[in-house]
């Protein structure tokens, strides 16, 4: 039973548009979200994160919206750049779990110049 | 900000062996965990890694297959166990620091068994 699910394995996006990924969870229970993109032969790499009691968080491009009652959150990149294309996974953590975390399946993000 | 290495990056082995993962912080963190990435899959968390203590394994691992060591805050290792094709995966440790929620990953250790 997948907790966390990413139902885009991919999206393709023009350079300088917006890319929306999106990430669905059924476990009302998780009260923390992240966001993280991996490239080929590395680990992956935070990028940024809400909390429950939020329903929006920005830094630079990278804008996240929590929409609790739908358990559904979205992450934006606004403008897509080349260098945006990786993997990226959302990840949720559970109240009092000590932070272990449970991921999407991932999206292959490719942005074309 | 502090780095974090995984040793081997990558490793080819025969079914039957064992590996030892090593996973090296250079500053101490409160928690450290393990995860493994099938193929085409995502990630999943193995073990938390408890320092002085046995490892928490999450449900589907267990100590025999995957015996983790923590000796103290900034070093931890994974050993996967008479290793057959199926455990061919990218495996990853991932930290906690004290004031920090997020978990920071290290770079991964890419193992193919044969």
């Amino acid at each position: 039973d997948q907790q966390v699910k990413q139902n885009s394995p991919s999206l393709s996006v023009q350079e300088g548009r917006i890319s929306i990924l999106n990430c669905d969870y059924t476990n009302s229970m998780f009260d923390y979200f992240l966001w993280y993109k991996k490239y080929p032969a590395e680990g992956p790499t935070f990028l940024i994160s809400i909390s429950s009691i939020k329903d929006k968080n920005e830094d630079g491009r990278f804008t996240v919206f929590l929409n609790k009652s739908a358990k559904h959150l979205s992450l934006h990149i606004v403008p897509s750049q080349p260098g945006d294309s990786a993997v990226y996974f959302c990840a949720a953590t559970l109240s009092g779990s000590a932070r272990q975390l449970t991921f999407g399946s991932g999206t292959q993000l490719t942005v074309l110049p | 900000s502090a780095v974090i290495s995984q040793k081997p990056s990558r490793d080819i082995c025969q079914r039957g062996t064992s590996l030892t993962i090593q996973c090296q912080v250079d500053s101490q963190v409160t928690m450290m965990f393990w995860y493994r990435q099938q193929p085409g899959q995502s990630l999943t968390l193995i073990a938390t890694a408890n320092q002085g203590s046995e490892a928490t394994y999450e449900s589907g691992f267990v100590i025999d297959k995957f015996p983790i060591s923590r000796p103290n805050l900034t070093f931890s290792t994974l050993t996967v166990s008479n290793m057959s094709p199926e455990d061919s995966s990218i495996y990853l440790c991932s930290v906690v620091w004290n004031v920090r929620e997020t978990q920071y990953f290290g770079p991964g250790t890419r193992l193919l068994v044969l």
